[in-house]
Parts: C-alpha cells; sequence; structure tokens
C-alpha cells in the first residue's frame, strides 16, 4: 500500500527566508508524486507534479521540488517565501493502477513572518 | 478553464434531513471524486466515478450516496447524518481515470451537522 509521510507539521519562516518542506512516500514501483497548497477553507491546487524524468521540477507561484529515489523523498522548495505562501500544503502519492486513487500526507501548515 | 464548482458552499443540517452537494465541471473530464476533510487533517477519498458510473467506494456509510448524472455533473446525496460527519466536502475531477492525471479540486462545501 502506498503512503506518504510529511514530518513537519508546522513550519515558520520570515517572509524572503528559503523553504523546504519535506515529504517522503512509500510505493512499490515509480510513484506519481504531487504537492498541492491549500488556503484556509478553500480547495486544493495543484503545485507541481512528477512522473518520470527529470527529477527537478518546476511548479507555479515559484515553487520546485527534487524526486530522490534512494531517499524515497519528494521535497518542496522555494528560494524566497512571499506572505501570502502561507497555507497548509500536501504531499501526495497517486497508483499506477486505475482509479487514479490519491494518498495524501498530513500536511505542513506554512506560516510566514513579516 | 480549470474550475470545478460546488454549491452550496455552507450547507447546516439536522439529522434527520436530506440534503444534496452539488459538483460540476466543464473540461471535458471522465473520472470525478468526493472527498472528506475533516479539520486539520488531509482528505480522504470516499468515492470515484469513472465514464459516470461508480469505480470506487472507500467502505463509505450508506447515509451518503454519490449520483453521477451526467458526465459534468455529481451529486453527492445526503441522509440521516452524524455529527461527526460535519467536515468539509471537496469534490475534483481529473481528465482520466488512471494513475498519474491530475485531479483538479473545487473549493469544498463546509458542512455542519447537528
Amino acid at each position: 500500500a502506498q503512503s506518504v509521510t510529511q514530518p513537519d507539521i508546522h513550519i515558520t519562516v520570515s517572509e524572503g527566508a528559503s523553504l523546504e518542506l519535506r515529504c517522503n512516500y512509500s510505493y512499490g514501483a515509480t510513484p506519481y508524486l504531487f504537492w498541492y497548497v491549500q488556503s484556509p477553507g478553500q480547495g486544493l491546487q495543484l503545485l507541481l507534479k512528477y512522473f518520470s524524468g527529470d527529477t527537478l521540477v518546476q511548479g507555479i507561484k515559484g515553487f520546485e521540488a527534487e524526486f530522490k529515489r534512494s531517499q524515497s523523498s519528494f521535497n518542496l522548495r522555494k528560494p524566497s517565501v512571499h506572505w501570502s505562501d502561507a497555507a497548509e500544503y500536501f504531499c501526495a502519492v497517486g497508483a499506477q493502477g486505475g482509479g487514479n486513487k490519491l494518498t495524501f500526507g498530513t500536511g505542513t501548515q506554512l506560516k510566514v513572518e513579516l | 478553464d480549470t474550475e470545478v464548482t460546488q454549491t452550496p458552499k455552507h450547507l447546516v443540517m439536522g439529522m434527520t434531513n436530506k440534503k444534496s452537494l452539488k459538483c460540476e465541471q466543464h473540461m471535458g473530464h471522465r473520472a470525478m471524486y468526493w472527498y472528506k476533510q475533516k479539520a486539520k487533517k488531509p482528505p480522504e477519498l470516499m468515492f470515484v466515478y469513472s465514464y459516470e458510473k461508480l469505480s470506487i467506494n472507500e467502505s463509505v456509510p450508506s447515509r451518503f450516496s454519490p449520483e453521477c448524472p451526467n458526465s459534468s455533473l455529481l451529486n453527492l446525496h445526503l441522509h440521516a447524518l452524524q455529527p461527526e460527519d460535519s467536515a468539509l466536502y471537496l469534490c475534483a475531477s481529473s481528465q482520466d481515470p488512471v494513475g498519474g492525471e491530475t485531479q483538479y479540486f473545487g473549493p469544498g462545501t463546509r458542512l455542519l451537522v447537528l
């Protein structure tokens, strides 16, 4: 069975500082990996996804993520955080089979200090 | 246009009421999903519809009854709910019901059961 671990429940960074959110996955084959962001009371917005190929993936809003098979990780990064980035971030793994089931991590709440 | 709409935004219902949540997408997507999200938790998959047929039911209680009247619409009929069913209900859609397809989420319906 697939699973995702986000070790950091809360992270606080200063505006303009760099950011890295950790994500570790467990899946028997090459996974489909996603990062979503959720603002309070809102739905989820896709930031980026990894299927195959280049292990460094670029997303929207200046985010990027790197797939490291040897570490079973898919960490999200941003070089300079903006106050509007404060939100909940979810890493998710998708199965290769039918149904397109996503398994989400528990999320990381990002707070940005001005 | 990658918009999924959900109505109503908020819903308060008693345990004896019958109500319905509605989800709509006009992207030509052939897979639609219902998720339940409790506060401070990740979304949990409830149902998947593939080509207007129910393909996955994650052992959801029968007081939740999904319906897909056509390829653009997804309903969730609610009856005899419990207070613990209070949550944010998210709808999503994807081009196809296969692994790796991006799921686009609606803003959700916040449900309170009294």
